[in-house]
């Protein structure tokens, strides 16, 4: 089955760790994003990538970094940086081309948890 | 910067009722989007609306494109239990000018809660 997983579903971190969330899609979706939800709230993006080693910073990227080595994968990597990490992470894929492009396709999620 | 209204914020509707709620934007959109989020889960995409004026159906549910671009609604017929989560609108960031960019702006959701 075609799908996006995270992993783990759930991370417990102590303060002033930096931790890594997985991301893989195999749908052949060229981009690939990262959003963050808060309680009560949207999701905001943190960052996204169009293509294989290029990526572009969202609304929230502060205290975050990624990379996109493969086309299937696209971790992010929550620095001690971020003032205030613990939240609902969502990773997400979409088309390149075609009217779908903004059809974006949601992993399960990974909850974060800084001690 | 931009935003996507969606009311209510929350209800509360005996199972078997039908279910209204809206998305409104000071932007013209050419792209609505509808999700459903299960507690604990990601998002799933309900609905994908491209023309104004359109209206799509899912089974129980139908959303709808509105004629101004600036709004659209999403209605859910005979409740049921399952259908209790939140529902989110989206839209491509920067509106109708935003068309080509791959980013999404959510709306904050309707929660739903359905009374067996």
């Amino acid at each position: 089955d075609g799908g996006i997983t995270q992993s783990p579903k759930y991370l417990f971190r102590k303060e002033g760790q930096n931790v890594t969330l997985s991301c893989e899609q195999n749908l052949n979706h060229d981009a690939m994003y990262w959003y963050r939800q808060d309680p009560g709230q949207g999701l905001r993006l943190i960052y996204y990538s169009q293509i294989v080693n290029d990526f572009q910073k969202g609304d929230i990227a502060e205290g975050y970094s990624v990379s996109r080595e493969k086309k299937e994968s696209f971790p992010l990597t929550v620095t001690s940086a971020q003032k205030n990490p613990t939240a609902f992470y969502l990773c997400a894929s979409s088309m390149w081309s075609g009217r779908e492009y903004n059809e974006q396709f949601f992993g399960p999620g990974t909850r974060l948890t800084v001690l | 910067g931009q935003q996507l209204n969606q009311s209510p914020q929350s209800m509360f509707i005996q199972e078997g009722e039908d279910v209204s709620m809206n998305c409104t934007s000071s932007s013209i959109f050419n792209t609505w989007l509808w999700y459903k989020q299960d507690p604990g889960e990601g998002p799933v995409l309900l609905i994908a609306l491209y023309k104004a004026g359109e209206l799509t159906s899912n089974g129980r549910l139908t959303a709808q494109f509105g004629i101004t671009r600036k709004d659209s609604f999403l209605n859910i017929s005979a409740s049921i239990p399952s259908d209790v989560g939140i529902y989110f609108c989206a839209g491509p960031t920067g509106g109708y000018s935003g068309a080509g960019s791959y980013q999404l702006t959510f709306g904050k959701g309707t929660k739903l809660s359905v009374i067996p």
